[in-house]
């Protein structure tokens, strides 16, 4: 049990649809990052929130886009789904921005048709 | 892009060996986190090695780190049918913005009773 937690946890969509996940961070944790994995892959890095701020961006279209809370929770929001998008979606919190343990959460297994 | 590789990519062991794990990446790091992921589920935190430490145990867990070789190893001793599951080795790059871990593609161990 990691303390951080995702909604929802499967959800199917149809291919230009918008979709939102959301991530509870452990408590004390103000660093949310959002990673996305496909099956048989190792998870690439979305984008990184640290106190609200985007902090750090990996390689992908800006239709993944992202929130931070005061909370420190944070959403995912992915525009116009295509098919590649179909993977899990992890979301992890660690304590500051660098340097230390990040925990996972479940992740959010999402399907587009 | 990944910049861990994991060796091998695929191992299979009766309960009661050792499972050996190696990690190789590209760029020099802060530190490296190794993974464990069930079918399906979510990243399970196994353990951090800093890049000033050369050694580090956890329970059944060995972790070695090399930076001159930038190779990392995980040893899994007396291992049983429940550590069955992918391992990823995930690095923290001293040229990441905001903490970004990159991951291998993991290794899929499979532990027989």
């Amino acid at each position: 049990e990691t303390g951080v937690t995702q909604s929802p946890t499967h959800l199917i969509k149809t291919r230009g649809q918008q979709v939102t996940l959301r991530c509870s961070s452990q408590s004390g944790h103000n660093t949310v990052s959002w990673y996305q994995q496909a099956l048989g892959q190792g998870p690439q890095f979305i984008f990184q929130y640290y106190r609200e701020e985007e902090n750090g961006r990996g390689n992908f279209p800006p239709r993944f886009s992202g929130l931070q809370f005061p909370n420190y929770s944070s959403e995912l929001n992915v525009n116009a789904l295509e098919l590649d998008d179909s993977a899990l979606y992890l979301c992890a919190s660690s304590q500051e921005n660098s340097g230390n343990t990040i925990y996972f959460g479940e992740g959010s297994w999402l399907t587009v048709v | 892009s990944q910049q861990g590789e994991e060796d091998p990519q695929a191992l299979s062991i009766q309960e009661g060996e050792n499972a050996t794990m190696n990690c190789s990446y590209k760029t020099s790091i802060n530190n490296l986190q190794w993974y464990r992921q069930n079918s399906g589920r979510g990243l399970v935190h196994l353990i951090l090695i800093r890049s000033n430490e050369r050694e580090k145990h956890s329970g059944r867990l060995r972790v070695t780190l090399d930076t001159s070789k930038k190779s990392s190893s995980l040893l899994i001793t007396a291992s049983r049918a429940a550590d069955t599951a992918s391992y990823f080795c995930a690095t923290d790059s001293i040229y990441n913005q905001g903490g970004k871990l990159i991951f291998g593609q993991g290794t899929e161990l499979s532990v027989k009773p």
